[in-house]
């Protein structure tokens, strides 16, 4: 099963501009992360959202949460070349053992 | 330095012939599991270990196997390849079970012929 599903699939914005992404998800949760891959490498942990927050903050990572509408959204302001890969949500549901889900990921493409 | 080490990072291969990807963890995490990567799939949960000896079923456990021996180590093994099974494969490692922050490897990339 998929759990997250990011919105957009694929972003390309310019330099300096903001990038939104999105991630809906079905079932209740612990915890949401989100994660960056560079092309075919090993996936980065970025910044972990737990369910009762709301809003999280990164360096340039802005993260909101919104358990009701079962949705996230990572903002990464003043984007920059070096930015460009895609993004992952993940969701940490209890089902008796512990699963990390993943969505398809969103591809971010930055002009310089 | 903490790190996830998959080997091998390539291999090609037949259908039908045994082979297991290696994973070790230096970290000493309770939780440990695989993943493939298809593309338009994200990555999907093959098995998943909360300790030694604990392991259980991701979503896409058809076709492996893994084990449990020691808690730095977690291999995933393919009893009998099928070319549906050629795909990009990740090994994860976290310090929390009940969710959290995973640590991945770079990856191994397996075609089977």
């Amino acid at each position: 099963s998929q759990q997250g599903e990011e919105d957009p699939q694929a972003l390309s914005i310019q330099e300096g501009e903001n990038a939104t992404m999105n991630c809906s998800y079905k079932t209740s949760i612990n915890n949401l992360q989100w994660y960056r891959q560079n092309s075919g490498r090993g996936l980065v942990h970025l910044i972990l959202i737990r369910s009762n927050e709301r809003e999280k903050h990164s360096g340039r990572l802005r993260v909101t949460l919104d358990t009701s509408k079962k949705s996230s959204s990572l903002l990464i302001t003043a984007s920059r070349a070096a930015d460009t890969a895609s993004y992952f949500c993940a969701t940490d549901e209890d089902t008796g053992g512990f699963k990390t889900i993943f969505g398809a990921g969103t591809r971010l493409f930055v002009k310089a | 330095e903490a790190q996830v080490t998959q080997n091998p990072r390539y291999l090609i291969t037949v259908t039908g012939k045994k082979l297991t990807v290696t994973c070790s963890q230096n970290m000493n995490h309770e939780y440990m599991s695989w993943y493939r990567q298809d593309p338009g799939l994200g990555l999907r949960q093959i098995y998943y270990s909360m300790n030694v000896e604990v392991t259980d079923k991701g979503d896409v456990p058809e076709g492996y196997k893994v084990s449990r021996k020691e808690k730095r180590n977690f291999p995933l093994i393919l009893e009998s390849p099928s070319p549906n099974q050629t795909s990009l494969y990740f090994c994860a490692s976290s310090f929390y079970v009940e969710g959290g922050e995973l640590f991945f490897g770079e990856g191994s990339r397996l075609t089977v012929l």
